[in-house]
């Protein structure tokens, strides 16, 4: 069965720190992977997404992650955090063939100033 | 070009009543999902219409339904609510073609059942 798994619950970083939340999934072929973010009481927004191809992707934000199929992760990063990065982040997998989404249980991000 | 609207944002209902969600895609999507999110399950997926055809289903019981209309509007229904129905229920557009499984998520309806 598919799934996604986000390790940790809770990250607090300091503005200007780098950032990495995990993110490990589960799935019998090359899924398709996104991760968006949610800031409180609202819905939520794309960061990025890998289909196939360059297994670095760019995303809005500044946001950048890298598929890496060996460890069937997807980690999301950020060079320099800033305090407006703090919000809930989810990674996604979609099944091909299908359009629903398996989401992992997400990180809070918290920044310190 | 508009993103997807949900309506009404926030609603308090009572155990036993019903309630439905509206949900407007973004302007050429025919494509409309369900999830419901609560801080016990996180995101869950509830169905997918396409076409005004529901196309997949999740795993919830049959007091939760759905339809759409020819214009791609979609509403879902909850009967018989319980208190665990308390969550946001986000609703979410995609194109037909192209990068057809990036789905765009409308703000959500906060339903409250006391």
């Amino acid at each position: 069965a598919q799934s996604v798994t986000q390790p940790d619950i809770h990250i607090t970083v300091s503005e200007g720190a780098s950032l990495e939340l995990r993110c490990n999934y589960s799935y019998g072929a090359t899924p398709y992977l996104f991760w968006y973010v949610q800031s409180p009481g609202q819905g939520l927004q794309l960061l990025l997404k890998y289909f196939s191809g360059d297994t670095l992707v760019q995303g809005i934000k500044g946001f950048e992650a890298e598929f890496k199929r060996s460890q069937s992760s997807f980690n999301l990063r950020k060079p320099s955090v800033h305090w407006s990065d703090a919000a809930e982040y989810f990674c996604a997998v979609g099944a091909r063939g299908t359009y629903k989404y398996i989401f992992g249980t997400g990180t809070r991000l918290k920044v310190l100033a | 070009k508009a993103g997807v609207t949900q309506t009404p944002r926030y609603l308090i209902k009572t155990r036993g009543q019903q309630v439905t969600l509206s949900c407007s895609p973004i302007s050429g999507h025919r494509s409309v999902s369900w999830y419901q999110q609560t801080p016990g399950q996180g995101l869950q997926f509830l169905f997918e219409y396409f076409s005004e055809t529901q196309r997949n289903k999740g795993n919830f019981p049959g007091r939760f339904s759905g339809r759409q209309f020819s214009n791609s509007r979609s509403e879902m229904n909850v009967s018989t609510l319980e208190l665990g129905d308390s969550a946001l229920y986000l609703c979410a557009s995609r194109p037909s073609t192209g990068v057809a499984y990036e789905q765009y998520f409308g703000p959500g309806t906060r339903l409250t059942v006391t």
